[in-house]
């Protein structure tokens, strides 16, 4: 059984530049929650996303914007990007709202 | 708003010393859970352990344990006879049932030497 998996597992864009990660969530899960981790913090959740649309959303900008797809996998979109927007981007899934099942994530890095 | 604070940000201790992390949450929610979560260099983040809001016993889980206070909002986790590959950033999280979302604190990173 294939736990959660995301790709691409490290990224190096430039300023400006918008990004696309994905996130298939494991086997039985329904719902993909993406998080934020800067260098030396703690994850931030960024959003949430249920039956194909956004159930929830942290505190992030309208440059981040996601997806789900009918298979339930996702992809998380960030316009613009700025060189703060540099980090670990961790995927979750879950079966609606039980535990959360983290995937090995993506290292983004703006130049 | 929760709020999930590590005070300590890094702890270096001898491999086969125990290992105490403190963990201190905000919330008036009265359902909830608990978390501690390890990161390896690797990145991911690894499930150690969960409490719900209603159960405070405190229990001992191979060489770990944890502390479950309600009455002083904390939640500690302890590794007994620590190992080198314990050595990882440790994570306490909030979960709350309603919002449905994880929010973590700062983490400790901890080191253990051989």
């Amino acid at each position: 059984d294939a736990g959660v998996t995301q790709s691409p597992t490290h990224l190096i864009k430039t300023r400006g530049q918008q990004v696309t990660l994905r996130c298939s969530p494991k086997s039985g899960h329904d719902t993909v929650s993406w998080y934020q981790q800067a260098l030396g913090q703690g994850p931030q959740f960024i959003f949430q996303y249920y039956e194909e649309e956004e159930r929830q959303r942290g505190n992030f900008p309208d440059r981040f914007s996601g997806h789900q797809f009918p298979n339930y996998s996702s992809e998380l979109n960030v316009n613009a990007l700025l060189l703060g927007d540099s980090a670990l981007y961790l995927c979750a899934s879950s079966l609606g709202e039980g535990e959360q099942f983290f995937g090995p994530g993506t290292r983004l890095t703006v130049l | 708003a929760q709020k999930v604070t590590q005070a300590q940000t890094e702890i270096s201790v001898v491999e086969k010393e125990d290992v105490t992390l403190d963990c201190v949450y905000e919330t008036r929610d009265t359902t909830y859970y608990l978390f501690w979560y390890k990161q390896p260099p690797s990145g991911e983040l690894v499930f150690l352990i969960r409490r719900n809001s209603f159960d405070e016993q405190n229990e001992i889980s191979g060489r770990y344990s944890w502390n479950f206070q309600k009455s002083t909002s904390s939640f500690n986790f302890t590794i007994t006879a620590s190992q080198v590959v314990d050595s990882a950033v440790y994570f306490c999280a909030f979960f709350q049932a309603a919002g449905n979302k994880l929010t973590f604190g700062g983490g400790t990173r901890v080191l253990v030497k051989p």
